[in-house]
């Protein structure tokens, strides 16, 4: 198995302008999450899929992120406008829910790492 | 709020030494208890995890953890580090009731030759 798949793996771009990270989770697994990670506030969950469908994205900071779903193999997640503030590496990381009394463990894609100049 | 605490934020140690790298959690029903690795400029990677059982759990590359319900603690240790654990460890709970993972905010290891 590939693993969590992730692209573009870095990111440069200027503020104001569309970013879309893409994710690919491992196949079976009907669980997809969205981290930022960055040196002020660590590791943060921004929003989460079960079944293509977002659960919680009470993380999202703000209307300029978006989070898609449309099929069990692939997410998006958009920053549109860009700012220099989103600049962090996001995570993707998908699971899937054994049956009772098993454990989720969730497996993290490397990552894409973004600069917003 | 449900929250993972690591007191430890920067940890320096030498070659042969004992690690211990604390965690607490704050969720007061059955939980799920979960240590991440993060070596420089890589992803996260499992290192162990506990659900019920033994609370004595061994993970890979040495590191084992101990879950003590009475402290809600979850403590990562390894009797001997080498260069190579070198890396950032997230410890990282989840209340048995939900989907989401709540991590800490992470310990920075540093071991030298």
């Amino acid at each position: 198995d590939a693993g969590v798949i992730q692209s573009p793996r870095h990111e440069v771009t200027e503020m104001g302008q569309e970013v879309t990270l893409r994710c690919k989770p491992i196949s079976g697994h009907d669980y997809l999450f969205w981290y930022r990670q960055t040196m002020m506030r660590g590791l943060e969950l921004l929003i989460y899929f079960n079944n293509n469908v977002p659960i919680d994205d009470s993380g999202m900071p703000e209307d300029r992120f978006s989070a898609k779903m449309p099929n069990a193999s692939f997410s998006t997640l958009k920053i549109q406008p860009s700012e220099p503030r989103d600049s962090a590496v996001y995570f993707c990381a998908s699971s899937s829910r054994p049956g009772q009394g098993g454990v989720e463990t969730q497996y993290f894609g490397p990552g894409t790492r973004l600069l917003v100049l | 709020a449900q929250s993972v605490s690591q007191h430890n934020h920067h940890v320096i140690l030498s070659e042969a030494a004992s690690l211990e790298l604390g965690c607490n959690y704050s969720y007061g029903g059955t939980v799920n208890l979960f240590w991440y690795v993060q070596y420089p400029g890589q992803h996260l990677q499992l290192l162990l995890k506990y659900f019920s059982g033994d609370p004595l759990v061994k993970g890979i590359k040495g590191f084992e953890a101990e879950f003590i319900k009475s402290k809600f603690s979850f403590n990562l240790r390894k009797p001997s580090v080498q260069w190579s654990d070198t890396a950032e460890y997230f410890c990282a709970a989840r209340s048995y009731n939900t989907d989401k993972l709540i991590f800490g905010t992470g310990t920075r290891l540093q071991v030298f030759p």
